[in-house]
């Protein structure tokens, strides 16, 4: 039983590139979400998803894309890089209240 | 906006002693509040909570208490152990899907 995994572990991107972070989970769960953790700013949702095939906004989606095709994966997009995306992203999955959380992955954009 | 607030970054506790953390929030409406523990490189992992209907909830070492008329919560870690050592993130939510995080605490226990 993996749990939550992301991939990948550390990306470096230039201003304006694009990219997917990944993120399965094999525990069945519902619901899938993505945060973000900046210095002093604690965890922030970006979007979630109650089930496979929908997703939704949370506190912080601004520049951001998701998609869930698949009930076990939640992918998260970046179309246009920002330096102030440069963040530590986790994913988390729910059956209900408890969250269950990935080890993360570090994203800088210069 | 900050809904939940940590208002203490860092907290240092003799091993064996109490480790009191705390947390205040703003918004009435939250019903679920928990705590998470995070260790450096890996994600947050659960630790324990509450519902909104009870004030206190007891687990092992672990006890959090929660004061609603005050909007505040806090973890006890008796007794406190150097394995403590962590941030600890206190968390409310409407429903599963909006949960807000404080900034969170970072706990020093010493031998």
């Amino acid at each position: 039983n993996a749990g939550v995994t992301q991939t990948p572990k550390f990306r470096v991107l230039k201003t304006g590139q694009s990219m997917t972070l990944l993120c399965a989970q094999d525990m069945n769960h519902e619901y899938m979400y993505w945060y973000r953790q900046d210095p002093g700013m604690g965890l922030r949702l970006i979007h979630y998803s109650v089930g496979e095939g929908t997703t939704a906004k949370g506190e912080v989606p601004d520049g951001y894309n998701v998609s869930r095709l698949k009930k076990q994966n939640f992918l998260l997009g970046l179309e246009s890089a920002a330096p102030s995306q440069t963040s530590v992203y986790f994913c988390a999955s729910s059956p209900w209240e408890e969250q269950f959380f990935g080890p993360g992955t570090r994203l800088t954009v210069l | 906006d900050q809904q939940v607030k940590q208002n203490s970054p860092s907290l240092s506790v003799q091993e064996g002693r109490i480790s009191i953390l705390n947390c205040d929030y703003t918004n009435s409406m939250f019903d679920y509040f928990l705590w998470y523990k995070k260790y450096p490189a890996e994600g947050p992992t659960f630790l324990i909570s509450i519902s909104s209907i009870k004030d206190k909830n007891e687990d092992g070492r672990f006890t959090v208490f929660l004061n609603k008329s005050a909007k505040h919560l806090s973890l006890h870690i008796v007794p406190s152990q150097p394995g403590d050592s962590a941030v600890y993130f206190c968390a409310a939510t409407l429903d599963n899907n909006d949960m807000r995080f404080g900034a969170g605490t970072r706990l020093t226990v010493k031998p």
